[in-house]
């Protein structure tokens, strides 16, 4: 059965840096590329970013670009997102995701994790 | 780019079948077969329930039926369930592109 478990979510203030990270089991971790995607509270679903199996390429959404960074260690069956200069825009639950191809990318979303909550605020 | 257009809310009786559109443009929805939805609960994870417009995951009841003409795409729940009250998102991406989120729909089961 596929998991993943993000950690690292809390309170932080305004321009400071927050690490999340994912841990995978269940499946080949280094065959799928992974994402993470977010939701603020009470709102809808929002594309974040994306990172290919081997960690070689590397996506983020305009809104994020610059400041956040996703990296992946498969030999830990980890994700991770690192967050600099939060806004307070960027409260959100985020969520880390499972791509549904092996060795591609179709940007479909087939596992994901129970979310962790970043607010920004001070 | 925007996100997509999908109602705010649709309701449905016990039995009966919905549709949830999902409205997007000639280069995201109207211009690829990349289009998915996602059903989420209160304080869950989403779920992938449509992949490449039409095709369901293994496990996912076929009460779940989604098609696409032109630009819109949609989601047609059969045989209605108290279960399926949930929100429904749709998804969007032009090939090997990042994906866009329609805004959610609510699904209230009366």
């Amino acid at each position: 059965e596929v998991q993943l478990v993000e950690s690292g979510g809390g309170l932080v203030q305004p321009g400071r840096s927050l690490r999340l990270s994912c841990a995978a089991s269940g499946f080949t971790f280094n065959d799928y590329t992974m994402h993470w995607v977010r939701q603020a509270p009470g709102k809808g679903l929002e594309w974040v970013s994306t990172v290919s199996w081997n960690g070689g390429n590397t996506d983020y959404a305009d809104s994020v670009k610059g400041r956040f960074t996703i990296s992946r260690d498969n030999a830990k069956n980890s994700l991770y997102l690192q967050m600099n200069s939060l806004r307070a825009e960027d409260t959100a639950f985020y969520y880390c995701a499972k791509d549904r191809v092996g060795g591609g990318v179709d940007y479909y979303f087939d596992s994901w994790g129970q979310g962790t909550l970043v607010t920004v605020s001070s | 780019q925007s996100a997509l257009t999908q109602p705010a809310s649709v309701s449905g009786s016990p039995g009966q079948s919905i549709t949830i559109s999902c409205s997007g443009i000639s280069s995201d929805v109207g211009g690829y077969s990349y289009v998915s939805w996602y059903r989420q609960h209160p304080g869950k994870a989403p779920k992938l329930i449509i992949y490449d417009v039409t095709n369901r995951p293994f496990g996912v009841s076929n009460r779940f039926t989604g098609s696409k003409s032109g630009n819109t795409a949609s989601l047609t729940i059969s045989g209605l369930q108290a279960e399926d009250e949930a929100d429904y998102y749709c998804s969007s991406s032009a090939s090997s592109s990042t994906p866009l989120f329609g805004g959610g729909t609510k699904l209230t089961v009366l």
